[in-house]
């Protein structure tokens, strides 16, 4: 499978607890965003990567939440000390840099609940 | 007023139908107009995207964009059950360092029944 992949598909956590998920893009893709997406909404940016440049940020990306993309390969999303309102979907995208954000490719998702 | 206005359906429509799916927005900005097919509990499929005014086709898909009237369109002809799905509008602008983010409606649910 050559597509966006991410993991874990689902995480259950509990309130306080930190929880990290992972993405990993089509290979040649260098451009890597993360979104937010609840129920009954469309994806809500949170930040993207040029390689391992992280090169935008979203208001909605607060001090708990941190990514990285180490040798711009694979990414991490890390939610320190999570939150009930924290609760959605996590979306991975790619796109070639020449493509455009308009060209993006997402993964399947990672599915956050928190209690 | 959010930026981009989808009504969220359900749109319910017999197989075979015609089906028209709109959106509308605010940021005079956009220059690039995206429909993404997503299915249940799966990650948004890029179906097309059109820069700025005009029409394209791709098989049963055609998009709309009328610039002068900030609304876009989707038409899907002999929809299928499989069609069934939430479809969301994305636009994009050119942001600070060319990243032209898009910003996505809520998406309107489909349902194509047999």
């Amino acid at each position: 499978d050559t597509g966006v992949s991410q993991n874990p598909r689902h995480k259950i956590t509990k309130r306080g607890q930190n929880v990290t998920f992972r993405c990993d893009p089509i290979s040649e893709h260098n451009r890597l965003y993360w979104y937010r997406q609840t129920l009954g909404q469309g994806p809500e940016f949170l930040t993207y990567f040029q390689n391992e440049a992280q090169l935008e940020k979203s208001r909605l990306l607060s001090d708990r939440f941190s990514a990285e993309r180490p040798k711009g390969s694979f990414s991490t999303l890390e939610i320190q000390r999570t939150e009930q309102g924290d609760s959605a979907m996590y979306l991975c995208a790619s796109s070639l840099r020449l493509a455009g954000a308009h060209e993006q490719f997402f993964g399947p998702g990672t599915r956050l609940t928190v209690l | 007023q959010k930026e981009v206005e989808q009504d969220p359906g359900p749109l319910s429509v017999p197989e075979g139908a015609i089906v028209s799916l709109n959106c509308t927005y605010s940021n005079s900005a956009f220059q690039y107009f995206m429909w993404y097919r997503q299915y249940s509990r799966k990650g948004p499929e890029l179906l097309m995207y059109t820069y700025s005014s005009g029409n394209k086709e791709d098989g049963r898909f055609t998009a709309q964009v009328d610039k002068s009237s900030k609304y876009i369109s989707l038409f899907i002809r002999d929809s299928q059950p499989s069609d069934s799905a939430t479809y969301l509008c994305a636009m994009s602008a050119a942001a600070s360092g060319g990243s032209y983010i898009p910003t996505f409606g809520r998406g309107t649910s489909l349902i194509v029944h047999p």
